[in-house]
């Protein structure tokens, strides 16, 4: 079946870097785009941005832009998600989630998210 | 974008329905029939449960169903039940960015 299963939990000190990975399987990973979405402690969903899995070419949402930074590797099936420069704000579940649909406009699957701990 | 806005929670008795709205503007809700709702338990991934203001996916229950009314979509799902408890999130583009609402906390009495 169709699933993404994400690396495990991370904690980090500020100003330290992390990466976040998103393996696919049960599906031709090239043919559908990948998201990220963010969700802080006790709050809602933040759409992050998208990869297209084809080309490479990544889009950030307002304020994703800088310090995120998404990359694939399509021999293994698995996009990625890097933040740099850590800040206690980024303490938050990171979810992949591919586009559910040639449309682009849903998200289905969703990895089972991994939470990033930013902490001195 | 602004967050859609949703009620903060809704509650139900087994067997019966309830309707969560979720209210945008005329750039986003009202400018595209592109809504969709996602269902989120405590400490799981939110799970696609509506698209396109009304379909369906696979395997999802049609007690599940999906409208919009100018600004304004809502989310109905009928026969309550336990299983149902769970945060609500509706979704619609404004451009070509997506826009959460800020979810609904849903309790089965």
């Amino acid at each position: 079946q169709v699933q993404l299963v994400q690396s495990g939990s991370e904690l980090k000190k500020p100003g330290a870097s992390v990466k976040v990975s998103c393996k696919a399987s049960g599906y031709t990973f090239t043919s559908y785009a990948m998201n990220w979405v963010r969700q802080a402690p006790g709050q809602g969903l933040e759409w992050m941005g998208w990869i297209n899995t084809n080309t490479g070419n990544p889009t950030y949402a307002q304020g994703f832009t800088g310090r995120f930074v998404f990359s694939l590797d399509t021999s293994v099936s698995t996009a990625y998600l890097q933040i740099s420069s850590l800040k206690a704000e980024d303490t938050a579940v990171y979810y992949c989630a591919r586009d559910y649909d040639s449309s682009g406009y849903y998200l289905l699957p969703w990895g089972q998210g991994t939470l990033v701990t930013v902490s001195s | 974008q602004s967050a859609l806005t949703q009620p903060a929670s809704v509650s139900g008795s087994p067997g019966q329905s309830i309707t969560i709205s979720c209210t945008g503007t005329s750039s986003d809700v009202g400018s595209y029939n592109l809504v969709s709702w996602y269902q989120q338990h405590p400490g799981k991934a939110p799970k696609l449960m509506i698209y396109e203001g009304s379909k369906r996916p696979s395997g999802v229950s049609n007690r599940f169903s999906g409208s919009k009314s100018g600004n304004t979509a809502s989310l109905t799902i009928s026969g309550l039940q336990a299983e149902d408890e769970a945060d609500y999130y509706c979704c619609s583009y404004a451009g070509s960015s997506p826009v959460f609402g800020g979810g609904t906390k849903l309790t089965v009495l």
